[in-house]
């Protein structure tokens, strides 16, 4: 099934500096969507962000959409422990009434 | 408070018993889903229902059944549980956007399940 692909999988970080990481996706999409977990609980919603909006910011929370290359960043700036989380990206292609999920991406905040 | 809600929320049980999990919301959502999530598979969904008595089968539905009888309830039942379905299930629901897409969904906190 088509899903987003988040990229890199894994990444450690220490606190303070900045965490991007990034999603593609296959076809042409009405919206995606970024949502964080922490450890095994249950998915919150971060940013939506529309398939004519190229960028969209949530207090420390930069998401940018790039419709010509199907693919979507996130960006944390100034990291905190508490950012530690897995991110996933979910996108909701035309066409079909599901949000099609990627793996996720764990990213780890070092105090 | 706007929330979803799963019950239990860890159950322990054995091949071929039957059993069920509750979702419900208090958001007047269309949609309700249910996922499972399993390492390195990422969520996965199992059903999903556009609204009461409109359900249709997501990537995975093979072992499970759901009905939507009211808004609010969209519960998950194995008739016959087995052990690969052990794993983490979660509930969401969500609005239709005016662009007539989905909205953010809201998720239920998890039900860890262990089929022995």
């Amino acid at each position: 099934s088509q899903q987003g692909e988040e990229d890199p999988q894994a990444l450690s970080i220490q606190e303070g500096e900045n965490a991007t990481m990034n999603c593609s996706y296959k076809t042409s999409i009405n919206n995606l969507q970024w949502y964080r977990q922490n450890s095994g609980r249950g998915l919150v919603h971060l940013i939506l962000i529309r398939s004519n909006e190229r960028e969209k910011h949530s207090g420390r929370l930069r998401v940018t959409l790039d419709t010509s290359k199907k693919s979507s960043s996130l960006l944390i700036t100034a990291s905190r422990a508490a950012d530690t989380a897995s991110y996933f990206c979910a996108t909701c292609y035309y066409g079909n009434n599901r949000l099609a999920f990627g793996k996720g991406n764990q990213v780890v905040v070092i105090p | 408070e706007a929330q979803v809600t799963q019950n239990p929320r860890y159950l322990i049980t054995v091949t071929g018993k039957k059993l069920t999990v509750t979702c419900s919301q208090n958001m007047n959502h269309e949609y309700m889903s249910w996922y499972r999530q399993d390492p390195g598979l990422g969520l996965r969904q199992i059903y999903y229902s556009m609204n009461v008595e409109v359900t249709d089968k997501g990537d995975v539905p093979e072992g499970y059944k759901v009905s939507r009888k009211e808004k609010r309830n969209f519960p998950l039942i194995l008739e016959s549980p087995s052990p690969n379905q052990t794993s983490l299930y979660f509930c969401a629901s969500s609005l239709w956007g005016t662009s007539g897409y989905q909205e953010t969904q809201y998720f239920g906190p998890g039900t860890r399940l262990l089929v022995l």
